[in-house]
Formats: structure tokens, C-alpha cells, sequence
């Protein structure tokens, strides 16, 4: 089967760093996407990564790991609008999105 | 502004009626997706479609119907024969169905079954 793993809740701290994990085993692979969803809204796009290594946007970064199924998303510099649920999705050898659950982030000042 | 609509963002209905969800796209993109969000989970592909008059089942398609007349439009009913209804309904749509394309979502429609 298809499975896509990412920790259900993390608190930080307003202004620290934080990392969002994401492990995956699916059949096939043709890339990784997160998303930013805020609680009752539409997820919104961040990053996708289909080659392996970190891509820098901002605040935010991800990274891919192909050979070990593993992905993370960087967080800096955390603000109390970074509040939201994090999905990450994985894009299948059919070309079908493979959702995680997504992981709650909760900021603290 | 270009973006996607789904309206009403929230809907009550009685346990045994069919409900229709909305979902407008005016992005010009050919394929469109219905999700349904549970809490702890992930998204679920109930239906989609790549372009005008065609769909096919997601992963969860019992219980519900869709119909694909324009290119704008994807609308979403569930049926009564849908055991467990209330849920957060998500509307996607993107550039095409096939390849690596980002999708872009509306606002979502919560459904309450009572």
C-alpha cells in the first residue's frame, strides 16, 4: 500500500527555526509537494521538489531525499501566522497525489 | 482575479437528502478534482476529471456523483447512499491531468449531515 508519514502536531516558538518531517513509501515517484493549510481554509502551495537536495524560498525550505523516501520543510524565522497545518503529498508513478495527513504547527510567543 | 469558488461554505442538510456542492473555476484549467478532508486525515480523491464530459472515480466515489458540462464547472453531489457525509469538501483544479502540475484549491464547503 501507500503510505505517507508526518508527525500530527509540533509547537515552536515565535522567531525559532522549526522541521516538518515527511517519510513515504508509494509506488513510484515523480515529485513532493507541501502545502500551507490554515484551519477551515484551502491549502495553498509552497514548494515542490523532485530532485534531490534543499530548495531555499524565503523563510521557507524543503528538502528531498529520493534513496531514503524522506522529505522535510523548514520553517525560519517562525511567525504566529506560520500557525497552520502543514500536508505534504507525493506524486505516484500514475501520476496521483498521495496526501499525508498533515502535521498541526502550533506557534507559541 | 482569476481563482476557484465553492459555494456555500457551510451546508446543513437531513440525513437522507442529496446535496449539491458547487465548485467554479474560471483559470482555464482543464482538470478538476473533488477531495474530502476528515480531521486526522489526509486528503481523499473522491472524483475528478481532466477535461469537459469526462470523470473517473478517486479512492472514495461511493455515495457520491459528479458531471463534467463545462469546463468552468465540477459539481459535487452526495448522494443519501453515502454512509458518513458530514466532512470538509475541497475543490481542485489544475492546468492539466496528467504530468507534475500544482493544484490550486477553493475554500472549501463544510457539510453537516443532522
Amino acid at each position: 500500500g501507500q503510505n505517507i508519514d508526518q508527525p500530527t502536531e509540533m509547537t515552536a516558538t515565535e522567531g525559532a527555526i522549526v522541521q516538518i518531517n515527511c517519510t513515504y513509501q508509494t509506488s513510484g515517484f515523480n515529485g513532493l509537494f507541501w502545502y500551507q493549510q490554515h484551519a477551515g481554509e484551502a491549502p495553498t502551495f509552497l514548494s515542490y521538489n523532485v530532485l534531490d537536495g534543499l530548495e531555499e524560498k524565503g523563510r521557507f525550505s524543503s528538502f528531498l531525499s529520493r534513496s531514503k523516501g524522506y522529505s522535510y520543510l523548514l520553517l525560519k524565522e517562525l511567525q504566529m501566522k506560520d500557525s497552520a497545518s502543514y500536508l505534504c503529498a507525493v506524486i505516484d508513478s500514475n501520476y496521483q497525489l498521495i496526501w499525508g495527513a498533515g502535521t498541526k504547527l502550533i506557534i507559541k510567543p | 482575479d482569476g481563482g476557484i469558488t465553492q459555494s456555500p461554505k457551510y451546508l446543513f442538510r437531513k440525513e437522507g437528502q442529496n446535496v449539491t456542492l458547487s465548485c467554479e473555476q474560471n483559470l482555464n484549467h482543464d482538470a478538476m478534482y473533488w477531495y474530502r478532508q476528515d480531521p486526522g486525515q489526509g486528503l481523499r480523491l473522491i472524483y475528478y476529471s481532466q477535461i469537459v464530459n469526462d470523470f473517473q472515480k478517486g479512492d472514495i466515489a461511493e455515495g457520491y456523483s459528479v458531471s463534467r458540462e463545462k469546463k468552468e464547472s465540477f459539481p459535487l453531489t452526495v448522494t443519501s447512499a453515502q454512509k458518513n457525509p458530514t466532512a470538509f469538501y475541497l475543490c481542485a483544479s489544475s492546468i492539466e491531468g496528467t504530468g507534475i502540475n500544482e493544484q490550486f484549491f477553493g475554500p472549501g464547503t463544510r457539510l453537516t449531515v443532522l
